[in-house]
């Protein structure tokens, strides 16, 4: 059985670092995509950025770019997304899901990012 | 540039059937899409693959009440028999140039 299990729930202040996690398991990790999906409250799915866990080539959206790091460890099959000074603009529910051109199959729980002050 | 344009509301009545409509840009009638549900305080799932010539596969355990269809650039999810559980947003979702793309979203209400 395909999962994506995400890392828990985080309560941050602004101007902290953060990184948040995503396992894949049931399927070969390196053979698929893994994008990130941010989702602020009462509002739609946005695409922030995809990995390639084989040789970790990764794209991010134009809005994303510079404001967030997406790696992986292909060994424990984990991707990771990371922020180096978070805003309270951050505040969303962040959800890793598999990529399988053209589509995004499997998805993560979510992970909710909170940041205030 | 390709976009994904959906209404952003619908409904229909319990036990009727609803078409849900995702349209791509000129020049992308080709592209295949995704269908994702995302029920209220829920993650989104993935329902089906929908291809230009309206043939689909569907995610797991998905009732066979979920269908999809094509014609042109215009990609359609239908729900037959709908229940409750069915009111929720509805996205489609493609890959383009090395990035998936979301279509904004419709809320189907279900009267």
């Amino acid at each position: 059985e395909v999962q994506l299990v995400q890392s828990g729930s985080e309560v941050k202040k602004p101007g902290e670092s953060l990184k948040i996690s995503c396992k894949g398991s049931g399927y070969p990790f390196t053979t698929n995509w893994i994008a990130w999906v941010r989702q602020m409250p009462g509002k739609g799915l946005e695409w922030v950025g995809t990995i390639y866990p084989a040789d970790s080539d990764t794209r991010y959206s134009p809005s994303f770019q510079g404001q967030v790091t997406i790696s992986a460890d292909k060994s424990i099959s984990t991707a990771y997304l990371q922020w180096s000074s978070l805003k309270a603009s951050d505040t969303a529910i962040y959800y890793c899901v598999r990529g399988i051109i053209p589509c995004l199959d499997y998805w993560g729980q979510g992970t909710l990012v909170t940041v205030s002050s | 540039q390709l976009v994904l344009t959906q209404s952003p509301s619908a409904s229909a009545s319990l036990g009727a059937s609803v078409k849900l409509t995702c349209t791509l840009t000129s020049g992308h009638s080709s592209y295949a899409i995704a269908w994702h549900q995302q029920q209220p305080e829920k993650g989104p799932r993935f329902l089906m693959r929908l291809n230009s010539d309206g043939s689909h596969n569907k995610g797991d355990g998905i009732p066979d009440r979920f269908s999809g269809s094509s014609s042109g650039a215009e990609r359609f999810l239908t729900i037959s028999s709908l229940q409750s559980e069915d009111e929720a947003d509805y996205y489609c979702q493609t890959w383009d140039t090395g990035i998936p793309l979301f279509g904004g979203g419709t809320k189907l209400t279900v009267l």
